[in-house]
């Protein structure tokens, strides 16, 4: 079954401070992993996207690695800013449909406090 | 930006009342897809269409209907809400883009929906 983890479930943490989110999945045949931000009551919006064949991705203070041996996935996000509080959603898709099916975590919920 | 719309933002309406949930794009986009997602939970997919005169149920059942007779409108509805339609309400669309493995889809702000 295709599926994606995401822990912590929650994270707080004080402004300026790093963390890291882990994502791990069983997705396949593989495509891509996205990291998306979702801030409370709007739409996710992308930060990275990886193939196979990338192994980190930098979009700013937000960084992503992906381990496709092992199926893990990181977002590290640097000197940590009140507005980083959102939701950060791990999304893999397939290769193996014309649509293009994505797979969602249940998102880390992090709170950044000044 | 993504130029995808949704509205309204929030509705709020008593159990048996029919409601549509509007979804625009402006990208010229051939796949949208209807999302629901609940406090905490992931998305889940409701519906989707790969372009004008195509719709498809996604992996989540719904009593909801969509249509397609437009490529930049995608509108969602409730022929009777009930109390458990209660949720969020997530629109996206895409390209179609042959031998591209990203399919990047790009999200509208949702609505949130109330059934009392």
């Amino acid at each position: 079954k295709n599926q994606v983890e995401q822990s912590p479930q929650s994270l707080i943490i004080l402004e300026g401070k790093n963390c890291t989110l882990q994502c791990n999945y069983t997705v396949s045949p593989f495509s891509n992993l996205r990291w998306y931000k979702q801030d409370t009551g709007r739409g996710p919006v992308s930060l990275t996207i990886m193939t196979f064949s990338e192994n980190t991705k930098s979009n700013g203070r937000y960084t992503a690695t992906l381990d496709a041996d092992t199926k893990q996935s990181s977002l590290h996000i640097t000197a940590s800013q009140l507005s980083d509080s959102a939701s950060y959603i791990c999304v893999v898709s397939d290769r193996g449909s014309t649509l293009g099916r994505l797979y969602f975590g249940r998102g880390t919920q992090l709170t950044v406090w000044p | 930006e993504a130029d995808i719309y949704q509205t309204p933002r929030y509705l709020v309406i008593g159990t048996g009342k029919k409601i549509t949930l509007e979804c625009s794009q402006t990208m010229g986009h051939d796949k949208m897809y209807w999302y629901q997602q609940d406090p905490g939970m992931e998305l889940h997919l409701i519906h989707y269409s790969y372009g004008v005169n195509s719709t498809e149920k996604g992996d989540l059942s719904s009593e909801s209907t969509v249509s397609r007779i437009r490529t930049e409108h995608f509108p969602l509805t409730l022929e009777s809400a009930r109390p458990s339609h209660t949720s969020q309400y997530l629109c996206a669309s895409s390209e179609s883009v042959r031998g591209s493995s990203y399919n990047e889809q790009f999200f509208g702000p949702g609505t949130r929906l109330t059934v009392l």
